[in-house]
């Protein structure tokens, strides 16, 4: 059981916006900024945005990240084929001496 | 550009220890403000934090494995291990390691994030 909670998964045809919700609580996601990465076919997690609404250098303006009270989400807009992907909310949880969490995960596919 | 790769046993007893090393290149781990970190990935499943070592050696576990882990800089400047004790099926997991950088921008830091990540070891607790 995570920490904080994500939709199992996703779907949208090419060229639409999807956005995954990540919904914490106030030890994590309300107090702390919100990192998002992907995870394509089992390969190593990739950051796509972090500081809750940054993009680093090399990621697509396709994506954007928001961050509201105790929840976050990530938008893809102009979905493309290659987004197909698992994609993780994380961020420090300040419960006990802290921690990070992370969201259990969204499988986006792309139809 | 840093680079990390995890090596180890792929197949543990249970009752056992699990011990990984990752070993980096590109950079000296004792270079920068860093934490050098373990994540797993159980099949079919979500990535889960296990701790981090700093350069000071000092150590922060997840409290999910503080009972039974270890994760300690190497004698030389590119590798920190990983040893998870008195494993069992549950175990069974890809684990990564990662770098942790600061997030940090005209002078004001906002938190952490992983940055770099080996490409994960698989590694089974089977008797």
């Amino acid at each position: 059981q995570s920490v904080m909670t994500q939709p199992p998964s996703v779907s949208g045809t090419p060229g639409q916006r999807v956005t995954i919700s990540c919904s914490g609580s106030n030890s994590n996601i309300e107090s702390n900024h919100v990192y998002w990465y992907q995870q394509l076919s089992r390969t190593a997690p990739k950051l796509l945005i972090y500081r809750s609404d940054q993009r680093p250098s090399g990621v697509p303006d396709r994506f954007s990240g928001s961050k509201s009270g105790t929840s976050a989400s990530l938008t893809i807009s102009g979905l493309r084929s290659e987004d197909e992907a698992d994609y993780y909310c994380a961020a420090w949880d300040n419960t006990l001496a802290g921690s990070w969490v992370f969201g259990g995960g969204t499988k986006l596919t792309v139809l | 550009q840093v680079q990390l790769q995890e090596s180890g046993p792929g197949l543990v007893k249970p009752s056992q220890t699990l011990s990984l090393t990752c070993t980096v290149s590109g950079a000296s781990i004792y270079s920068g403000n860093y934490y050098w970190s373990w994540i797993r990935q159980p099949a079919g499943q979500g990535l889960e934090w296990i701790g981090y070592v700093y350069i000071s050696g000092s150590t922060h576990y997840s409290p999910s494995f503080e009972s039974r882990v270890t994760i300690s800089l190497g004698t030389s400047n590119d590798h920190f291990s990983l040893n998870l004790y008195s494993v069992t099926a549950a175990d069974t997991a890809v684990y990564y390691c990662a770098r942790v950088v600061p997030d940090c921008s005209d002078g004001r830091c906002y938190g952490r994030y992983f940055d770099s990540w080996g490409q994960g070891t698989p590694v089974t607790v089977s008797s």
